[in-house]
């Protein structure tokens, strides 16, 4: 069964410092990875889908990589800002399984301070 | 639509009602997922439709619990005899086969 783990659980740090978030997976077998984004209260964003032939995805500010051998993926935040204070979910969607589920890491809840 | 449509946006309810939570995917969209999230909590998956396949209910928390997805399009969710752990956020999500997903805004359920 896939299992993901995010590290760490929660982060807080001083505006503008450039993070790393990580994601790791137990089985490679996978179509993709996708790392959204949770506001308090709200459903979630997505910021982006890595297919497992691609090795990385930039957005503005965001980059995420994909080593599917090592079961591992990060999400890079550079110049990070108050507005990027949120919840932070990795997910994989499985080739092991017969409909492609989509499986969550727990988290990494994400405090940027002015 | 644009994007994934949920409704009621809050629900509140007695204990013992039964309540129903739709969701109405992007066009064309062939998977649809739900998934609740209690307070404080990860995301829990609750069942998986895609295309014309059997769903994957192995999520379901108790037969309570039943989904169904009309026309391959709109999904109900159904809970009887709604109890106060069923409190939760559901979320609904949808995708093209083996792409991203789409999560909608979610449905606050309180059961009192």
């Amino acid at each position: 069964k896939q299992e993901v783990t995010q590290i760490p659980a929660a982060l807080s740090v001083p505006e503008g410092e450039n993070l790393v978030l990580n994601c790791s997976f137990t089985d490679s077998a996978i179509y993709n990875l996708q790392w959204f984004r949770q506001d308090p209260g709200k459903g979630l964003t997505s910021l982006l889908l890595i297919q497992s032939s691609q090795r990385e995805q930039t957005s503005g500010r965001l980059n995420a990589s994909l080593d599917k051998s090592s079961g591992r993926s990060t999400l890079y935040i550079a110049a990070s800002q108050p507005g990027d204070s949120a919840t932070y979910l990795c997910a994989v969607r499985d080739r092991g399984s017969t409909l492609g589920r989509l499986y969550f890491g727990r988290g990494t809840q994400l405090t940027v301070w002015p | 639509g644009a994007g994934v449509s949920q409704s009621p946006s809050n629900k509140v309810t007695e204990k013992g009602k039964d309540v129903e939570l739709r969701c109405d995917p992007i066009s064309g969209h062939t998977a649809l997922y739900w998934y609740r999230q209690s307070l404080g909590q990860g995301l829990e998956f609750l069942i998986y439709f895609q295309g014309n396949s059997a769903p994957d209910k192995s999520g379901l928390p108790s037969d309570r619990f039943s989904a169904e997805r009309t026309g391959g399009s709109v999904s109900t969710l159904t809970i009887q005899r709604t109890q106060q752990e069923d409190s939760a956020v559901y979320l609904c999500a949808s995708s093209l086969q083996y792409y991203g997903y789409t999560f909608g805004s979610g449905t606050r359920l309180t059961v009192v």
